[in-house]
Order: structure tokens, then sequence, then C-alpha cells
């Protein structure tokens, strides 16, 4: 068990609707990132958030936003779907000034 | 911009045998970190082993060490003594030493334990 968590785990949605995935950083980590894995684009940075602030962006769709709240777990909002959404999406987090991130267990979001 | 190559997509190893994953990573920076991260079946990526690239030794944990070569850009992992349980996708994995420290992932080298 990292520490990392992240609801749902699964999710199951239809083209065009929006869903909002939860991560809970371990405790002390300010930093958060997410990640999406999919099968032809394998496993791609999407965003950085730091004690609440954005800090780096990857190739995340402006369908796509994120924000880390006071408590400092994030939320990845994905609206519009389409069908190539479909991926496992994962929350790590990390202790500023050390290198290694920590991962949450995904959730397997499914666009019908 | 940095990258990381698996040029293995699949390797097999025997119960007890040593396998060794190669890794290579292209960059101009002179501080970053190099990481193994396993997914087995239940697709949690669980971090292995890390490298700091200002480290010469390379790092051991357990059964996992890896051979850094810091002019090569390569960054291999070794399994020794392997258990079924190794089975799983292996990922390459570099960050800089920055604070904007995103994770650049390789494709991927599927591990087979055969017994």
């Amino acid at each position: 068990d990292s520490g990392v968590t992240q609801t749902p785990k699964h999710l199951i949605t239809a083209t065009g609707q929006r869903v909002t995935l939860r991560c809970s950083p371990r405790s002390g980590d300010l930093s958060v990132y997410w990640y999406q894995q999919s099968l032809d684009q394998g496993l791609q940075f999407l965003i950085q958030y730091y004690n609440g602030e954005e800090r780096a962006k990857g190739n995340i769709l402006e369908r796509f936003s994120a924000q880390q709240f006071p408590d400092l777990h994030s939320e990845l909002n994905l609206s519009s779907l389409e069908l190539g959404d479909s991926a496992l999406y994962f929350c790590a987090s990390s202790t500023l000034g050390r290198g290694e991130q920590y991962f949450g267990p995904g959730t397997r979001l499914t666009v019908t | 911009a940095q990258t990381v190559t698996q040029s293995q997509p699949e390797m097999s190893v025997q119960e007890a045998e040593t396998v060794t994953l190669s890794c290579t990573y292209d960059t101009s920076e002179s501080d970053y970190y190099l990481f193994w991260y396993k997914q087995p079946p239940s697709r949690q990526m669980i971090l292995v082993i890390r490298q700091e690239a200002y480290k010469q030794q390379n790092a051991t944990e357990n059964r996992f060490s890896v051979n850094f070569q810091k002019a090569a850009k390569s960054f291999s992992l070794k399994i020794s003594d392997s258990q079924l349980g190794d089975a799983a996708m292996y990922f390459c994995a570099y960050r800089s030493g920055g604070t904007a420290s995103k994770l650049t992932f390789g494709t991927g080298t599927r591990l087979q334990v055969t017994l």
C-alpha cells in the first residue's frame, strides 16, 4: 500500500459526459501528479500541483482540468468525454526534494 | 525533451535465475533521477528502485540492483533469484532534478517468470 488513495476504482460512462476523479496523497506529501495510461499512448504525465498551485502541465487536453484543495486532496475533471479517453488514470504524490513518486491504485475509466 | 527507451518489449526468465532489463535515456541535464517501477496484473505502479544521477554507486534493493552508466545514458535493472511474483510490466522512468518534476516513462518490458 503506497498510502495514496484514489476513488472510484472503476468508472463507466457515456460519451459527452463529465466525471471527477479524486486523489488523496500520502500524509505529508504536498505534490500531486496525474498520469494517464492508455494502450496507444503509454504512461503520460497530465498535470502537477504543489500545495494547491499548478506547478507543471503535460499533455493535458483542454477538456480536462484539475485542482488541489487546502486539505491537499486533488480532483481531475474530465468533460465532453470521448471513446479515446478510456484509460487508467493514476495519481501520484511526492515530497518536494525527494525524487520518487508513489502511485495510487488508479481509476479505470471506460467511455462507451 | 527527455526520452526513455526500453528496447525489450518482452523478456522471460526461469525461476531462481537472473535477468537484466535494459533502459536508455536521453537528456542534457546533469541533475536527475532514474527509477524502475513494476506494474503487476493488478495494475498498481510499484516503485522498485531509484538512482540519483550524482551518485556513482549503483542502487540495490534486496534482489534488485541497477547498472547505472551515466556516460552511456544506460540504466539497466538486474533481478536476481527471480520469483513468480516478479512477473509484471517493468517501466523505466526519468525525472529531472528540478521542482517541476514529472516522470517520463519508457514503453515498458513485460517479464515472464517460468518454472
